[in-house]
């Protein structure tokens, strides 16, 4: 069975930094492409950036590039999406998702979601 | 960018009744077009890819049409589990994907 088992709600305040996990199993973990979306409070889905896991290749949304950084670590089938200095503006649920091996663009399956809550 | 305009931004029907929802792109995706299901504190769930197959495991009564610009997702006879907010994407220019901004379908 596919899962994506993301970590937990954070709490921080501006300027800390912050890295959430997403671990991958269920299938062959370096052949799908990994990709990160949010969802700010009361708002829809914005598409942050994805990676693929066998050579790091990572590909951001110009909306995105530079804000946050996107890695996995092959040894532990685990994707992350990490700040350096967070912004209030920052707070929103974010999912990690797998895309299709198939149709490439397509979001097969999707991990629970992050809450991430920054206090300026 | 394609932008992805969504329509309309809410939509009251009851059960047992039709619904129709709409999805416009701002130059061709061609049949590049993935429809998204989305429940409060629930992960989204794929619905539709290539504007209309239907992903595994989902019911006959949603089905997806269009190409190009204009998209329709459809839901014949609502049932209470289908009240959610459903999302249009495009992935025609891979790797780079938007998505519509939603539109609430409520009792």
């Amino acid at each position: 069975e596919v899962q994506l088992v993301q970590s937990g709600a954070e709490v921080k305040k501006s300027g800390e930094s912050l890295r959430i996990s997403c671990k991958c199993s269920g299938y062959n973990f370096i052949a799908y492409w990994i990709g990160w979306v949010r969802q700010m409070p009361g708002k829809g889905l914005e598409w942050i950036g994805i990676i693929y896991p066998a050579d790091s290749d990572t590909r951001y949304s110009p909306s995105f590039q530079g804000q946050v950084t996107i890695s996995v670590d092959k040894s532990i089938t685990t994707a992350y999406l990490q700040w350096s200095s967070l912004e209030a503006s920052d707070t929103a649920i974010y999912y990690c998702t797998r895309h299709s091996i198939t149709v490439a663009g397509i979001l097969d399956y999707w991990g629970q979601g992050s809450l991430v809550s920054v206090s300026s | 960018e394609i932008v992805m305009t969504q329509s309309p931004a809410t939509l009251s029907v009851s059960a047992g009744e039709r619904a129709t929802l709409s999805c416009r792109a701002t130059q061709s995706v061609n049949s590049n077009l993935a429809w998204y299901q989305h429940k409060p504190g629930q992960a989204p769930r794929l619905l539709i890819y290539g504007a209309s197959t239907r992903a595994t495991g989902i019911p006959a009564r949603f089905s997806g049409s269009g190409s190009g610009t204009e998209f329709t997702l459809t839901i014949s006879s609502l049932q209470s589990e289908d009240f959610a907010v459903y999302y249009c994407q495009h992935y025609d220019n891979w790797p780079f994907f938007t998505f519509g901004q939603g539109t609430k379908l409520e009792i």
